[in-house]
């Protein structure tokens, strides 16, 4: 069974930028979840998505965007990037929404900001 | 308590010891608490996911308590190895959070 997979693994972009990443969560999972991960701080939530629909958005500026498409596959996006956007970002899937489902998380994209 | 904190921040034990960590989160609006185990170049491991006040979860030589009442839970490693290295994050959905909100994490280091 394929795990969930986020492309692309790392990724270098310049101030100004816009960048998309890409999550495919686990055949069968209709959630999807963003988190950020800076060094010292913990995962801090972006969006979740259930069924092609934003179910919660966090405390990001509008920059940060999302969609999931019908075959559960989801893509963020960040327009004008920021030094202060370099960060693990990891997409996380689960069987159904809300919290009583285990997440599987994919391994994440390592984004760069020079 | 107002968001998830975890302590200690990190740890470092002998192989065979036992050890204990501890997580605190908001005790009003309960839904739900997790933890994961979190390995170097890895991604996250679902351990257990926790409902029920008073729940216990087992798996293998890691164990879990919930206290919702009081708002914390305890993860147990029982003899810890060296591949029990790793940060364990746990995560709750409850207070005023509409999502499931992560601790900054609990570093664990097991020495051989």
């Amino acid at each position: 069974k394929a795990g969930v997979t986020q492309t692309p693994r790392y990724l270098i972009k310049t101030r100004g930028q816009q960048v998309t990443l890409s999550c495919s969560p686990i055949s069968g999972h209709r959630s999807v979840s963003w988190y950020q991960q800076t060094p010292g701080q913990g995962l801090q939530f972006l969006f979740e998505y259930f069924s092609e629909t934003q179910r919660n958005k966090g405390n990001f500026p509008g920059r940060f965007s999302g969609r999931q498409f019908s075959n559960s596959r989801s893509e963020m996006n960040v327009s004008t990037l920021e030094l202060g956007d370099s960060a693990l970002y990891l997409c996380a899937s689960s069987p159904g929404q809300g919290p009583y489902y285990g997440y599987t998380f994919g391994s994440g994209t390592r984004l760069t900001v020079v | 308590i107002l968001n998830v904190e975890q302590s200690p921040q990190s740890l470092h034990v002998q192989e065979g010891d036992s050890t204990n960590f501890t997580c605190s989160f908001p005790s009003s609006n309960f839904y739900a608490l997790h933890w994961y185990r979190w390995e170097t170049a890895k991604s996250p491991e679902a351990l257990f996911v926790m409902t029920l006040n008073g729940d216990e979860k087992k798996k293998g030589r890691i164990s879990a308590t919930l206290n919702t009442k009081e708002g914390y839970s305890y993860l147990y490693i029982k003899g810890s190895q060296p591949e029990d290295s790793a940060t364990y994050l746990c995560a709750s959905l409850s207070g005023s959070a509409r999502q499931l909100t992560f601790g900054s994490g609990t570093q664990l280091t097991v020495l051989p």
